[in-house]
């Protein structure tokens, strides 16, 4: 089976644009989490949806906003772009049952210049 | 809120040697997990961790789980260059996030 997938691989805006990232999840899986990770840190909890409802969000502006659909797959938009938003951002796949495990692609790396 | 914390942040180290990368978190989870990233890539899972006790292992590493302590531990035996790479651990935060701690990054000269 495909892994997580998610388009594009690299992006480069300028500040005050808007930017939409899109993430397949694995084959299965109802679950996508979206997180950032810029350079030298962890990543950082964006959003959860399951079944295209959002089930959780993380400490990020309304400027982060996101949406599942009915395949599954998912897209993350950010508004109004600033040079702080430059980072990896990762889309992760969840595999439901007791591990609870999260499977991550290969992420967008998105520059705000 | 969880924090999680992991020391060392860098660690160099010279093939064939033994070292033990921590992880301590402030609240209660039952879930933790280990995650590798090599440079400009993914988080690849190494381990997950479910219960008080869980040990496992997968050739040099070893991840183990203390609960009670709110402390996992990632062994790394007789280290070899390919394992040079950045290591995350992350704990399940409810039944939506995880939080991940600053990554160690970990060097191994030959």
């Amino acid at each position: 089976d495909a892994g997580v997938t998610q388009s594009p691989t690299h992006l480069i805006k300028t500040r005050g644009q808007q930017v939409t990232l899109r993430c397949s999840p694995i084959s299965g899986h109802k679950s996508v989490s979206w997180y950032q990770q810029v350079l030298g840190q962890g990543p950082q909890f964006i959003f959860q949806y399951y079944e295209k409802e959002e089930r959780g969000r993380g400490n990020f502006p309304d400027r982060f906003s996101a949406r599942q659909f009915p395949n599954y797959s998912s897209e993350l938009n950010v508004n109004a772009l600033l040079l702080g938003d430059s980072a990896l951002y990762l889309c992760a796949s969840t595999r439901t049952g007791a591990a609870y495990e999260q499977y991550f692609g290969p992420g967008t790396r998105l520059t705000v210049t | 809120e969880l924090k999680v914390e992991q020391n060392p942040l860098f660690l160099s180290m010279q093939e064939g040697k033994n070292y033990t990368i921590y992880c301590n978190y402030s609240t209660t989870s039952d879930r933790l997990y280990w995650y590798r990233q090599d440079p400009g890539k993914s988080l690849e899972s190494l381990f997950v961790l479910l219960s008080n006790g869980a040990v496992k292992q997968e050739g040099r590493l070893m991840a183990s789980l203390d609960t009670k302590a709110r402390l996992s531990t990632l062994h790394i035996t007789a280290a070899v260059h390919d394992l040079s790479a950045t290591y995350f651990c992350a704990v399940l935060q409810g039944a939506q996030k995880l939080v991940f701690g600053q990554g160690t990054r970990l060097t191994i000269n030959p």
